[in-house]
């Protein structure tokens, strides 16, 4: 089964700094990959997805972009973070036969 | 599109009660629905799915779900909750074909659970 990881677990960074962060998969190979980012209080928002190395599709305009660059591995990025930015960014996978998703355990990232 | 409401944003139930979350969808065709829990700072694990067939579906941790067409809803359901229970659970909708479109998911509802 597949295994979901996302580095860092929790950050802090300031208003105007750059953002990475990183999702990796194990276990499985061509997954559809997801960020989603839930703020407090409220539900999950889909950021970006993926069913592809390469191929990032986008749900909502903002500050922030997504890149594949390989095949289990799905970074989401900034070059300004903002201060409405901060939440908890989850990265999830599914696969080409299945509606299911399956989600990592989150990165909370704060910025000051 | 598809949508899905939990009306509910809070519930508080005694321990050893029994529970219902109540989750509605709005969506044309038979959607795929979900039920996930997550606990606090974590990511969200799957309790149960309903694709098709028996209406009553069992899930992990003794949930169970019961989708009914008529009413467009997919209510959550465990006979006696426990402490441990405590989180925030969210209900998703999918579609056959939807594929990378990914779920669209209710906003949660946040279970208390007084001992």
């Amino acid at each position: 089964s597949q295994t979901i990881h996302q580095w860092p677990a929790t950050l802090v960074q300031p208003v105007g700094s750059p953002l990475s962060l990183e999702c990796t998969v194990e276990g499985t190979s061509n997954p559809n990959l997801y960020w989603y980012r839930q703020a407090a209080g409220r539900g999950l928002q889909l950021l970006f997805y993926s069913v592809g190395i390469g191929q990032i599709s986008s749900e909502v305009p903002q500050n922030l972009s997504a890149s594949r660059p390989q095949d289990r591995q799905f970074i989401l990025s900034s070059k300004k973070l903002l201060l409405s930015d901060s939440g908890f960014y989850l990265c999830a996978c599914s696969f080409a036969s299945q509606e299911t998703q399956y989600f990592g355990p989150g990165t909370r990232l704060l910025v000051l | 599109a598809q949508s899905v409401t939990q009306p509910d944003i809070h519930i508080t139930v005694s321990e050893g009660a029994s529970l219902e979350l109540r989750c509605n969808y709005s969506y044309g065709a038979t959607p795929y629905l979900f039920w996930y829990v997550q606990s606090p700072g974590q990511g969200l694990q799957l309790l149960l799915k309903y694709f098709s067939g028996d209406t009553l579906v069992q899930g992990i941790k003794g949930f169970e779900a019961e989708f009914k067409r008529s009413q467009s809803s997919f209510n959550l359901r465990k006979p006696s909750v426990h402490w441990s229970d405590a989180a925030e659970y969210f209900c998703a909708v999918g579609y056959s074909g939807g594929g990378a479109d990914g779920l669209t998911f209710g906003k949660g509802t946040h279970l208390i659970i007084q001992p």
